[in-house]
């Protein structure tokens, strides 16, 4: 079946520590986000890529990395730049078509849970 | 920047009630989309609908673009409709990304 798929489900973090997230998508789809979810509140755009090799930052980049080598994948490291880093984070897909890429609807993935120790 | 407002913040219906969430936006949009996070986390798709009407089964959604708000419809809820509705809209010029509310806490209880 196509779709998005995020692992782990659920994550860990020391302090001082880089933990990457992933995130796959068979959908053929260009463009892809990472959003971050705070208890009892919306997402928040972090990161995003329209298309392989380019990706610009969204409202909350600090503290986050991003790549973008394959069309599949946008993995999201969170380094230890970034102090709270507990939360659930959500990865999205869209088609990008040219300059009305905006309006293509997004598809979530299941999300990873992030905690520090 | 761009405002998203949904009201009610929670809702606590019967099983077998109506009801209606409204999504408010300060600006033009070019994509507006609601969702159904469960309690499990997931986001689910409900509908794409930057202008118009769309219905699907009990659920039907209402975007008037002219005057930036939209309505989500839930008709005969069920337990299973709980969880937290989302609207969130894509400004334009900024690339495809999705501003959203802060979400509609919905409890049917049985």
């Amino acid at each position: 079946d196509g779709g998005i798929t995020q692992s782990p489900k659920y994550l860990f973090r020391k302090e001082g520590q880089n933990v990457t997230l992933s995130c796959e998508q068979n959908l053929n789809h260009d463009a892809m986000y990472w959003y971050r979810q705070d208890p009892g509140q919306g997402l928040r755009l972090i990161y995003y890529s329209q298309i392989v090799n380019d990706f610009q930052k969204g409202d909350i980049a600090e503290g986050y990395s991003v790549s973008r080598e394959k069309k599949e994948s946008f993995p999201l490291t969170v380094t230890s730049a970034q102090k709270n880093p507990t939360a659930f984070y959500l990865c999205a897909s869209s088609t990008a078509a040219g300059r009305m890429w905006g309006n293509q609807p997004q598809h979530f993935g299941d999300g990873t849970r992030l905690s520090i120790l | 920047g761009i405002q998203v407002e949904q009201s009610p913040p929670d809702l606590i219906l019967q099983e077998g009630a109506n009801s209606t969430l409204r999504c408010n936006f300060s600006d033009s949009v070019n994509n507006l989309q609601w969702f159904h996070q469960n309690p499990w986390g997931q986001l689910i798709n409900l509908f794409y609908i930057p202008s118009g009407t769309k219905q699907n089964g009990r659920l039907s959604a209402t975007t008037v673009a002219t005057e930036r708000y939209s309505l989500l419809y839930i008709s005969s809820s069920q337990t299973t409709d709980s969880g937290v509705y989302f609207c969130a809209v894509a400004p334009y010029n900024q690339g495809g990304k999705l501003i959203f509310g802060q979400g509609t806490e919905l409890s049917v209880k049985p």
